[in-house]
């Protein structure tokens, strides 16, 4: 069964410092990785996605995401937090025909 | 466009209403989406139609009735829910295998 793990329930970084949001990820076969993000209230926003390709994948935002297949990893990155990035953020894994998410990761930015 | 548009916004019901959320794309997606959230935690998938037909119904309980009338509406008829079933109803679209695109959900209590 395809999943993502998400080891920190909440991340916290002060306003211009670079953030790191972790994922990893357990798979049969090719993984399909997405990120997404969530405002209090809100539907969940696409971010990212890594396919194929490139490791370093660009998204919304300013955010990126790198991909390790050594390591399993599928990490969210951005070089200079916001306050406005304070949000709750979920990896994803494509299961059969649908998203499996991890159990997110609640960013705090500090001014 | 990338809106997936939910109505309403928000649902208050009792035990014995029937109700229903619905949910509209006009992005050709032909795959869409029901998903449960739990205040802080990951959306949790409930049915999925591909191209009109349920492809996965995840043992909801029947009191959850789905229906897709058209390629671009996507409607969950509510009948004798239980307060364990008060939670923000989300709903996405999806070209098949590509990433999802939510809506802002209905938040539904029920009394």
């Amino acid at each position: 069964a395809q999943s993502v793990a998400q080891p920190e329930d909440q991340v916290n970084v002060a306003e211009g410092n670079p953030l790191t949001v972790k994922c990893t990820y357990s798979v049969s076969g090719n993984p399909y990785l997405f990120w997404y993000v969530q405002y209090p209230n809100r539907g969940l926003q696409f971010l990212l996605k890594y396919i194929t390709g490139d490791n370093l994948v660009k998204g919304s935002y300013g955010f990126e995401a790198e991909f390790n297949k050594s390591q399993t990893s599928f990490h969210l990155k951005k070089p200079s937090a916001l306050v406005s990035d304070s949000a709750l953020y979920f990896c994803a894994v494509m299961g059969r025909r649908a998203l499996t998410f991890g159990s997110g990761t609640r960013l705090q930015v500090q001014p | 466009d990338t809106e997936v548009t939910q109505t309403p916004k928000h649902l208050v019901m009792g035990m014995t209403n029937k109700k229903s959320l619905k949910c509209e794309q006009h992005m050709g997606h032909r795959a869409m989406y029901w998903y449960k959230q739990k205040a802080k935690k990951p959306p949790e998938l409930m049915f999925v139609y591909s191209y009109e037909k349920l492809s996965i119904n995840e043992s909801v309980p029947s009191r959850f009735s789905p229906e897709c009338p058209n390629s671009s509406l996507l409607n969950l008829h509510l009948h004798a829910l239980q307060p364990e079933d008060s939670a923000l109803y989300l709903c996405a679209s999806a070209r098949e295998g590509y990433e999802q695109y939510f809506g802002p959900g209905t938040r539904l209590t029920v009394t």
